[in-house]
């Protein structure tokens, strides 16, 4: 089977509750901000989005929030439900001159208890 | 209708033999990357590739060389393969590699080397 990320921070939550998830990116030039879902054996999926002119933005179930000041951005997702089981990262966009580059943080595992 | 396909899924090869990971997107995307996961889940960019251009190169060590045939193809090809190469790889694309856009993720071609 695949292997497990046993150094990734983990949240429990009960099915039905809300998650929040933080994560903090590193560099102040980033203009955007992306979180993923990457569930067992599969890619990361897109979630939601957020550019760094807003501070938040809200999907289906998912909100984003984005605090330039002190470089944080947080995924908070209601009503958990055992499909949202998997590890989440958020991704921040370093801007050219180098080029676009998507810059993943470490990620955070979401274990949904029924 | 698969958006970005990876070939193979899996791979299992010995120390010091040479192989190649194929990508091809159907989403008329600009941008094309490789990204290597590790054992801790941790998402690192390799490259990306721009119109078949060459735009990031991540300090990978030059046996790994990415060959873009056409702004749909990315394949990876790794000379001389190391244990420590073992790792699952994700080829993504992107509509523009120069406005910070989402990224979509094949489903990964998990890496052994023996």
């Amino acid at each position: 089977g695949e292997s497990v990320g046993l150094h990734l921070p983990t949240l429990s939550v009960q099915e039905g509750d809300n998650s929040i998830i933080n994560c903090a990116y590193s560099n102040s030039a980033s203009d955007y901000f992306i979180w993923y879902k990457q569930e067992s054996g599969k890619g990361p999926q897109f979630i939601i989005d957020i550019r760094s002119n807003m501070d938040k933005r809200q999907g289906q179930r998912v909100t984003v929030l984005l605090n330039k000041t002190v470089k944080h951005l947080s995924l908070q997702i209601a009503a958990t439900q055992p499909g949202d089981s998997a590890v989440y990262f958020c991704a921040e966009n370093i801007p050219p001159p180098a080029g676009n580059k998507l810059t993943f943080g470490g990620g955070t595992r979401v274990l949904v208890k029924p | 209708d698969t958006a970005v396909s990876q070939t193979p899924k899996y791979l299992v090869t010995q120390m010091g033999n040479d192989k190649s990971i194929k990508c091809e997107q159907n989403l008329g995307h600009d941008t094309m990357y490789w990204y290597k996961q590790d054992s801790k889940k941790f998402l690192k960019i390799m490259f990306s590739y721009n119109n078949k251009e060459l735009i990031i190169n991540e300090t990978v060590p030059n046996r790994f060389s990415p060959k873009s045939p056409d702004k749909a193809h990315l394949n990876l090809h790794i000379n001389s393969l190391e244990l420590g190469d073992s790792a699952v790889y994700f080829c993504a694309s992107s509509q523009d590699g120069w406005a910070g856009t989402e990224a979509f993720f094949g489903q990964g071609t998990r890496l052994t080397v023996v």
